[in-house]
């Protein structure tokens, strides 16, 4: 089956612009994650869909992030305006509705840097 | 606040011997965990789980093992492999929580020939 597919791979932009990223999950999957990973931290959650309806956003910071995920399958997340700590790389994931014992299937990641 | 905590940022082992990465949680609530391998320019790939009713989880050369008095749990890796080379991530989750994972910081292993 096919992974979790994430666009661009690399991302560079000054302060103060925006930016977005895109995923395509893995088909079928009902659920579908944004994380953002710091440099020398875990992955953190920004936000969690269950099919195109938002079930977690509690640390998505909603000033300048917002993320979107029509028909239930493609989501885009979008930073508007970037500061320099949003300098990370951004995971996707999906899994099914019971994800039971194998998690998530996370894609490759696009990584931003804000000069 | 950090609920889940990797301490050793790094691990360097000879091939052929064991690893062992350690992971520490707060959360009582937390009663599934999991470890993921990351390697360089990769997402985490999920590689092995344990339920907080169990206190071992084998598959093939990777053991979990869960202490919940301690609120611990460490991944054995016998015998280490090259490329087992990777940045390992414990992960939690708690079903008042739904799906949502926390991760520890990641322990960079570096198993040498």
């Amino acid at each position: 089956e096919a992974g979790v597919a994430q666009s661009p791979r690399y991302k560079i932009i000054e302060k103060r612009q925006s930016v977005a990223f895109w995923c395509n999950p893995i088909s079928g999957h009902a659920t579908l994650y944004w994380y953002q990973q710091i440099l020398g931290q875990g992955p953190k959650l920004l936000i969690q869909f269950q099919n195109n309806g938002v079930v977690d956003d509690s640390q998505l910071p909603k000033d300048r992030f917002s993320a979107e995920r029509l028909k239930g399958v493609d989501s885009t997340l979008k930073i508007q305006p970037a500061k320099l700590e949003d300098s990370a790389v951004y995971l996707c994931a999906s899994s099914t509705l019971g994800w039971g014992n194998y998690g998530y299937t996370f894609g490759s990641g696009t990584r931003l840097t804000v000069v | 606040d950090q609920q889940v905590k990797q301490n050793s940022p790094s691990l360097s082992v000879q091939e052929g011997r064991i690893s062992i990465l350690n992971c520490d949680y707060t959360n009582s609530m937390f009663d599934y965990f999991l470890w993921y391998k990351k390697y360089p320019a990769e997402g985490p790939t999920f590689l092995i789980s344990i339920s907080s009713i169990k206190d071992k989880n084998e598959d093939g050369r990777f053991t979990v093992f869960l202490n919940k008095s301690a609120k611990h749990l460490s991944l054995h890796i016998v015998p280490s492999q090259p490329g087992d080379s990777a940045v390992y991530f414990c992960a939690a989750s708690a079903e008042t929580s739904g799906s949502r994972l926390t991760f520890g910081e990641g322990t960079q292993l570096t198993v040498n020939p």
